[in-house]
């Protein structure tokens, strides 16, 4: 069974603060994906990796896939109130359409 | 495009009783996901289908738990009886195919059916 483990499971923090959060297994993804998720909705994309080593930008938000394609890592600048939510990974593995789903990290930026 | 659509938003029933969830994935997606978020557990996938076939129901958690998709606009999930356990909230996702290049795909959630079993 494929594990993802995200890290801190919670963080609180004030606006303009920087943080990174974490998502890490043993096993090899084919793609990672970083999904959003506010209170009473769906998780919503916000980016996929692919390759090793990948780095991409969203605005203030910036994604980063590990060289072993185990690991990846969401680095948020100066964050906002409206950066507060759940963020959930998900690695999914070869063509297998089934994508596996860390617990996530509950974010709050408190104004 | 009005995005994927459940329904319904919420439903309190008491155990022992049928509970029938629905799903209007998006148009033209091959895709259809259920999954189920508790603060336990998270997110789990409990079976998915592709143009209408179930493909994987290993997540299902026991077999008071079935899903249909009669066609390619429609999907239900039911559980019967319902059990307090079962209380949770459900999510339909549905995913385009993501072509024959091998490309990522990208799934898109319903906003979810919160379900509470007294």
């Amino acid at each position: 069974t494929q594990l993802l483990e995200q890290s801190p499971q919670f963080l609180s923090i004030q606006e303009g603060e920087n943080l990174t959060v974490y998502c890490n297994s043993s096993s090899v993804f084919s793609s990672l994906q970083w999904y959003r998720q506010e209170p009473g909705e769906g998780p919503v994309l916000l980016v996929t990796v692919v390759t090793g080593g990948e780095v991409k930008k969203l605005k203030r938000l910036t994604f980063q896939f590990g060289d072993a394609r185990k690991d990846s890592s969401l680095h948020i600048t100066a964050a906002q109130p409206g950066d507060t939510g759940l963020y959930l990974c998900a690695g999914a593995s070869g063509s297998n359409y089934k994508l596996t789903f860390g617990k996530g990290t509950l974010l709050t930026v408190n104004p | 495009d009005a995005g994927v659509i459940q329904s319904p938003r919420h439903e309190v029933t008491e155990m022992g009783q049928e509970v029938t969830l629905r799903c209007k994935p998006i148009s033209g997606h091959d895709y259809l996901f259920w999954y189920r978020q508790t603060m336990m557990r998270g997110l789990e996938l409990l079976i998915y289908f592709n143009n209408n076939v179930p493909i994987d129901d290993s997540g299902m958690p026991e077999d008071r738990f079935s899903a249909k998709m009669p066609n390619a606009s429609f999907s239900t999930l039911k559980i019967q009886p319902s059990e307090p356990r079962d209380s949770a909230v459900y999510f339909c996702a549905s995913s385009p195919y993501p072509g024959l290049a091998g490309g990522t795909y990208e799934q898109y959630f319903g906003p979810g059916t919160r379900l509470t079993v007294t």
